[in-house]
């Protein structure tokens, strides 16, 4: 089945500075890949997600690229304020409902952010 | 609207006590997942529905944990003879496929069980 590996699993950074979380993807049926962030106590929310017909994506500070050959897709954060830091979620998955399309998560980084 | 409610929020219980939790859904979606999380791990998928219909159920799943969602909203998973391994979050996501073959996920506040 999906194996989902996600690196690094902790990263700390500067104020301002930017951060890059790196995922891997065993299944190249897989075609769907979301990012989650999930702050303490708290829901995984949806930050961000990219489907395979597409290269990359970029939602104001935050970007997502896929590389179907290599398969890997990475999440990038640009100008990073205390309030990111969370632990955040790759995930992936290969279809509609079902096995197929439920979330394969990677084991989470955990984001510091220092003022 | 893609709000989930999920209640108890956090439920306490001995071990070999049977436990209940519920997910509602804001709005009508036809799928909707259970998933659990355990500390420091991302979510694991546990079953999934559309509309009333379980479609899928993963070796996660024991005897002891059964799902429904009786008229395609609000879901239910019953935990039986509670073990102290299935302390966990439990997190219930309902999907939205707008048109494409996936479905992007949007997930509940969970319930935090602690069986002791």
């Amino acid at each position: 089945g999906e194996n989902v590996e996600q690196h690094p699993s902790t990263l700390s950074v500067q104020e301002g500075d930017s951060a890059v979380i790196k995922c891997t993807y065993s299944d190249s049926a897989s075609n769907y890949f979301p990012w989650y962030k999930q702050e303490l106590g708290k829901r995984p929310q949806l930050i961000i997600d990219i489907r395979s017909n597409v290269g990359e994506k970029k939602d104001q500070r935050i970007a997502v690229t896929l590389n179907k050959t290599a398969k890997h897709f990475s999440l990038h954060i640009t100008e990073t304020q205390p309030e990111d830091s969370a632990v955040y979620f790759c995930a992936a998955s290969k279809g509609y409902g079902g096995s197929q399309g439920n979330l394969i998560f990677g084991k989470g980084t955990k984001l510091s952010v220092k003022p | 609207d893609t709000g989930v409610s999920q209640n108890p929020r956090h439920k306490i219980t001995k071990r070999g006590q049977n436990v209940t939790f519920r997910c509602d859904p804001i709005s009508e979606h036809n799928r909707l997942y259970w998933y659990r999380q355990t500390l420091g791990q991302g979510p694991e998928f546990l079953t999934y529905f559309q509309n009333e219909a379980q479609l899928e159920k993963s070796r996660l799943l024991s005897d002891r944990f059964s799902a429904e969602r009786p008229k395609g909203s609000f879901s239910t998973l019953e935990i039986q003879r509670t073990e102290q391994g299935d302390s966990a979050m439990y997190l219930c996501a309902v999907g939205s496929s707008g048109g494409f073959i996936t479905d992007t996920q949007y997930f509940g506040p969970g319930t935090r069980l602690t069986v002791l």
